[in-house]
């Protein structure tokens, strides 16, 4: 089955710089890779999403680029401020919205 | 807020006991996933079931089970609790499989 491996595990900016975090996934026939954003106490929150059929996405400061020939895809944060500070995970599936295979995450902090 | 609520938030049980944790879905929602997030992890996906049917299982003994209601609400059940079963219990609803899968806040489960 589908294997989402992603890294770093925790990365530390200050406020105004730019953050990177990056994914690969294992099965070249999965077609969505959204990205969550989970605050402490706190469920998964959608932050940006990807096609398959579709290179980049932008959304504000944030921005999700795919490969799918090297199958990996990345979350670009610009403009960090101390409340994107978060645990981020990024997943992969065959099926859409439904059924989703998670990284294992990646702790942002976020220094004023 | 996604609209979709989870009860209990926290619970604590002996291992070999059993478990019933309930989702309450979005309003017009018919499609449930329920996922297993242990410390530190990504969500795992458990099942899904739409339309009462359950629709898809990912890597769980059958001791993990579910229902889903008429009204789309829906129990995770947990039989013969292990001290790794550990963990927040995630439900996310959506609208068929064509629309973004919002989460609860989760369950808190503590097996001791």
């Amino acid at each position: 089955g589908e294997n989402v491996e992603q890294h770093p595990s925790t990365l530390s900016v200050q406020e105004g710089d730019s953050a990177v975090i990056k994914c690969t996934y294992s099965d070249s026939a999965s077609n969505y890779f959204p990205w969550y954003k989970q605050e402490l106490g706190k469920g998964p929150q959608l932050i940006i999403d990807i096609r398959s059929n579709v290179g980049e996405k932008k959304d504000q400061r944030i921005a999700v680029t795919l490969n799918k020939t090297a199958k990996h895809f990345s979350l670009h944060i610009t403009e960090t401020q101390p409340e994107d500070s978060a645990v981020y995970f990024c997943a992969a599936s065959l099926y859409g919205f439904q059924k989703l295979v998670f990284g294992t995450g990646t702790r942002l902090l976020v220094s004023p | 807020e996604t609209g979709v609520t989870q009860s209990p938030t926290h619970l604590i049980k002996t291992r070999g006991q059993q478990v019933t944790l309930r989702c309450s879905s979005q309003s017009g929602h018919n499609t449930v996933s329920w996922y297993q997030q242990a410390l530190g992890q990504g969500p795992q996906f458990i099942f899904q079931y739409y339309r009462e049917e359950e629709n898809g299982r990912g890597n769980f003994p059958p001791r993990f089970s579910g229902l889903q209601f008429p009204n789309y609400s829906s129990e995770l059940n947990v039989n013969a609790l292990e001290l790794d079963d550990s963990a927040l219990y995630l439900c996310a609803s959506s609208s068929d499989s064509n629309t973004e899968a919002f989460f609860g806040q989760g369950t808190r489960l503590t097996v001791v």
